[in-house]
């Protein structure tokens, strides 16, 4: 199957920093590309629609000036979370799927975020 | 609005059988996913149904009614390492996906 890689895998940053995520398709080109945050013992929580080339779309309540997603190439999408604060520690997990309509998503490792 | 219903979590014993239901009210259809999360892990795809029936592979089958807006995914020969949960995913009329709140899973010895 269709190959998503996530980097980094966990991250600790300190309060006011920022922290970038990235998501990258090895194996297709991804038009488009879904974050999702999930909290511990909640299912996925889609947060933005990531189209190469342009802006976001982002969902209900997500900050897109905290929030910034950067979809610049067909295989590469990122989110940065800036001026982090404890709050925003969760999992983020990034999904592609393969230009069809109506195939599987495929994720990537997903980040484990840790704010201090 | 959109919705798709599973239990929270349900229980079972190793080697038994367990059938998670998903039910969904969603702005037109085109295929429902189940997927695998084991704690602190992306989900992994399980099946994908699109006609109404049965698909089975292995261990794992997944049941579709579209006109009752209903899908189930049996899981037979439990093990322990089945423990996790699972994700109903409904794909809409636009080719969103449409994520159930999942259903955590715990097998007994």
């Amino acid at each position: 199957g269709a190959v998503v890689s996530q980097h980094p895998s966990w991250v600790i940053c300190k309060s006011g920093t920022s922290v970038k995520i990235e998501c990258r398709s090895l194996d297709f080109q991804a038009t488009t590309m879904f974050w999702y945050r999930q909290f511990p013992k909640q299912s996925l929580m889609l947060m933005a629609t990531s189209n190469e080339g342009s802006k976001a779309t982002y969902e209900q309540g997500v900050e897109k000036d905290k929030f910034l997603i950067n979809h610049a190439s067909l295989t590469l999408s990122t989110l940065t979370v800036t001026s982090a604060h404890p709050e925003d520690s969760s999992f983020y997990i990034c999904s592609a799927r393969v230009p069809g309509g109506d195939t599987e998503a495929f994720f990537g490792q997903g980040t484990r975020l840790t704010v201090v | 609005g959109q919705n798709i219903d599973q239990p929270t979590e349900m229980t079972a014993t190793e080697g038994a059988i367990v059938q998670i239901n998903c039910t969904y009210q969603t702005s037109g259809f085109n295929g429902l996913f189940w997927y695998q999360q084991h704690a602190g892990e992306a989900p992994t795809f399980l099946s994908y149904n699109v006609l109404d029936g049965l698909e089975e592979k292995g261990r794992f089958s997944s049941f579709l009614s579209r006109s009752k807006g209903y899908s189930y995914l049996l899981l037979k020969e439990l093990q322990m390492k089945d423990s996790a949960s699972y994700l109903c995913a409904v794909v809409d009329s636009n080719y969103q996906l449409i994520w159930g709140a999942g259903t955590k899973l715990i097998i007994k010895p």
